[in-house]
């Protein structure tokens, strides 16, 4: 079974900017969870996806959103963009019943 | 406010040897526990997970889980310079799939 999938890999965005980044579970997963890491804050979860619905969502401000759509694939979307945007934005997918997450290899998003 | 938290590290022991890796979760109502092993420039790759008390053993890796303690455990048996990389323990706190909370990470090293 092929993983998670990410794209793009690389971003640099200017202050002020807006983002989009996309995932795609694997294959059978519905739920898709989106996470932020940086090496200050270490990894925080930013929110959940399940059959198109948010099923969670952490402690981000309204800028961080996202949607999931009817294939289980994932988008997020940062709106003016924050020098402290600037991290590696995992998405990682779990099957149905199971608690286990399998991430992607992640978005490193430089905000200059 | 629910926390993991582990020795950030690190964590330094000869080729051959037991490393042993500890976390320590605040939420009683946390039902899932997870480690998971990030290479540098990686995204988190998980190794193990423990949904009982008790011991876990998959290869050389064991979990040891003591919900009473609120404490989770990785051992890595006969450690390889190759298993040099930061440990991150997660916890789901419950409810749905998609919810971990993590702790900074442990770093590991194991000297040949």
């Amino acid at each position: 079974k092929a993983g998670v999938t990410q794209t793009p890999r690389y971003l640099i965005k200017t202050r002020g900017q807006q983002v989009t980044l996309s995932c795609s579970p694997i294959s059978g997963h519905r739920s898709v969870s989106w996470y932020q890491q940086t090496p200050g804050q270490g990894l925080q979860f930013l929110f959940e996806y399940f059959s198109e619905t948010q099923r969670n969502k952490g402690n981000f401000p309204g800028r961080f959103s996202g949607r999931q759509f009817s294939n289980s694939r994932s988008e997020m979307n940062v709106s003016t963009l924050e020098l402290g945007d600037s991290a590696l934005y995992l998405c990682a997918s779990s099957g149905d019943s199971r608690y286990e997450q399998y991430f992607g290899p992640g978005t490193r998003l430089t905000v200059t | 406010q629910k926390e993991v938290e582990q020795n950030s590290g690190p964590l330094s022991v000869p080729e051959g040897a037991i490393a042993s890796l500890n976390c320590t979760y605040s939420d009683r109502g946390s039902q899932s526990f997870f480690w998971y092993r990030q290479y540098s420039g990686k995204s988190p790759e998980l190794i193990m997970f423990i949904y009982s008390n008790g011991d876990k053993e998959d290869g050389r890796f064991t979990a040891q889980l003591n919900k009473a303690s609120q404490y989770v455990s990785l051992l890595i048996r006969d450690s390889q310079p190759s298993d040099s990389a930061t440990y991150l323990c997660a916890v789901n706190i419950g409810g749905s799939q998609g919810n971990l909370i993590f702790g900074k990470g442990t770093k590991l090293s194991v000297k040949p």
